[in-house]
């Protein structure tokens, strides 16, 4: 059974960049069919997609985001990474990181985990 | 972007009853339509892709129709689990999603 796992600060200072990693398990990082999304959720509101990578290092993003994101992935880790700079307090969230089957529908999901932006 | 609009905002309903939950499309999305269900603390689920066809291990329960601007979820006998929040998405043009419908035991 495919899991993903989120780990990173929970607490980033506005203004600051917020560093997550996504850790895969269970199952192969590097197949061409599949991608490797993140999204968030602000406490009270919906989803938001953030951005998605290929395992070769193609990303597509949001283009409310763009500007201010970066994903990443180390293969041999089994792993791929959420950047996100010059964060506010708007960028306070649960961060969910998800398997994205072929740009279509988010199929595995990590359990989130929640991002304060304070000082 | 396209704003998905999901109603109601919660629904209260008895387990064996039926569930019905909408999803509303500010444009066409096709059949690009999926529906999520998340539970506190738990990884979200996709349940239902493309408007209609049920994701690997769902039970039959769950059935998804509609396509252009407006979908819908069915749970034709309600259990006990699945009582939590739904969510659509959409991939018509890029991926926006719902702001969700919490299912709730009456």
């Amino acid at each position: 059974q495919l899991q993903l796992q989120e780990s990173g600060p929970g607490l980033v200072k506005p203004s600051e960049t917020l560093s997550l990693t996504c850790t895969v398990s269970g199952g192969s990082i590097s197949s061409g069919s599949y991608y490797w999304a993140w999204i968030r959720q602000p406490p009270g509101k919906g989803l938001e997609w953030i951005g998605s990578i290929s395992y070769t290092g193609y990303t597509y993003y949001n283009p409310s985001l763009k500007s201010r994101v970066t994903i990443f992935v180390d293969t041999s880790k089994s792993q791929f990474s959420l950047r996100l700079g010059s964060v506010t307090a708007a960028d306070t969230a649960v961060y969910f990181c998800a398997r994205h089957l072929s740009l279509r529908y988010l199929d595995y999901w990590g359990q989130g985990t929640l991002v304060t932006v304070s000082s | 972007e396209i704003v998905l609009t999901q109603s109601p905002a919660t629904l209260s309903l008895s387990p064996g009853e039926r569930a019905t939950l909408s999803c509303r499309a500010s444009q066409s999305v096709s059949s690009y339509l999926a529906w999520y269900q998340h539970k506190p603390g738990q990884a979200p689920r996709l349940l239902i892709y493309d408007a209609s066809n049920r994701a690997t291990g769902i039970p039959a329960r769950f059935s998804g129709s509609g396509s252009g601007t407006d979908f819908t979820l069915t749970i034709s006998s309600l259990e006990p689990e699945d009582f939590a929040v739904y969510y659509c998405q959409q991939r018509n043009n890029w991926y926006t999603f719902g702001q969700g419908t919490k299912l709730e035991i009456k």
